[in-house]
C-alpha cells in the first residue's frame, strides 16, 4: 500500500530557531501534499495545500512567513517552521494524494514539535 | 461553510454491543463523505467512503442526505475497534479534507 513517511518524528528546538519537517511519499508520486496541525485532544486543521512546482495555499489565518512550505517534488514536500516560539509546539501531520490514484489521502505518521 | 460535527468527544461500549459514532455535515453541495480511524500509535488511515458503499471491518455509514448525516455504524463492537474516529469531508472540486473533531471510542471488556 501506498506510504507516507515523516522526518523526524519528533524534535525540540528553542524559541527563535527554525525546524524543517520533511514529508515522503515513498512509492507512490503526489502532486498534492497537505499539512495539518493537531492539538491535543483536538482535530486535524489543515494549514496548507502544497502543489508540486507551485506556491503552496495557505489556510485563512496560517501565516506563510512563519509556515514555510516547498514542494520541489513529486515526492517530496517540505515544511520549515521559523522563528519557533513555544506556542508552535504541535504535532503536525502530512499527507499526501496518490496523482494517479485520485481521492484517497496518505497520511503520515506526525511530527511532534516542542518549542522550548 | 463547510463544517463537520461530532458531537460525541468520548464513547464507550461494552463488547458485543451494537455501536453508532455520529457525524453531521454542512455543505452547500455534494459532498463525499469519509471516516478516517487512527489505532494507538499508528497513523490517520482510511476506513470507508460513501461513494464505495462497502463495509469495512464490519462498519457501515450511510450517507442522510435529508439529514446531512454519516453515521458510522456496527453491529457487534470488538475491542479492536477502541481508536479515534475522524468523519471527514471533501467539497466539490476540492482537493482537502475538513475533518471533524474526532470521537475516541472504547470497547470494554
Amino acid at each position: 500500500g501506498a506510504v507516507v513517511s515523516q522526518h523526524p518524528s519528533w524534535v525540540i528546538c528553542k524559541s527563535g530557531t527554525s525546524v524543517k519537517i520533511e514529508c515522503r511519499s515513498l512509492d507512490f508520486q503526489a502532486t498534492t501534499m497537505f499539512w495539518y496541525r493537531q492539538f491535543p485532544k483536538q482535530s486535524l486543521m489543515l494549514m496548507a495545500t502544497s502543489n508540486e512546482g507551485s506556491k503552496a495555499t495557505y489556510e485563512q489565518g496560517v501565516e506563510k512567513d512563519k509556515f514555510l512550505i516547498n514542494h520541489a517534488s513529486l515526492t517530496l514536500s517540505t515544511l520549515t517552521v521559523t522563528s519557533a516560539h513555544p506556542e508552535d509546539s504541535s504535532f503536525y501531520i502530512c499527507s499526501a494524494r496518490d496523482s494517479v490514484g485520485g481521492y484517497e489521502q496518505y497520511f503520515g505518521p506526525g511530527t511532534r514539535l516542542t518549542v522550548t | 461553510a463547510q463544517r463537520v460535527t461530532q458531537p460525541e468527544k468520548l464513547l464507550s461500549v461494552f463488547k458485543g454491543a451494537p455501536v453508532e459514532l455520529k457525524c453531521n455535515y454542512s455543505y452547500s453541495g455534494s459532498p463525499e463523505l469519509f471516516w478516517y480511524v487512527q489505532y494507538s500509535r499508528q497513523r490517520l488511515q482510511l476506513l470507508l467512503r460513501h461513494i464505495s458503499r462497502e463495509s469495512i471491518k464490519g462498519f457501515t455509514a450511510d450517507l442522510n442526505k435529508g439529514e446531512t448525516s454519516f453515521h458510522l455504524k456496527k453491529p457487534f463492537a470488538q475491542e479492536e475497534d477502541s481508536a479515534m474516529y475522524y468523519c471527514a469531508l471533501k467539497g466539490t472540486g476540492a482537493n482537502n479534507l475538513f475533518f471533524g473533531t474526532g470521537t475516541r471510542l472504547t470497547v470494554i471488556p
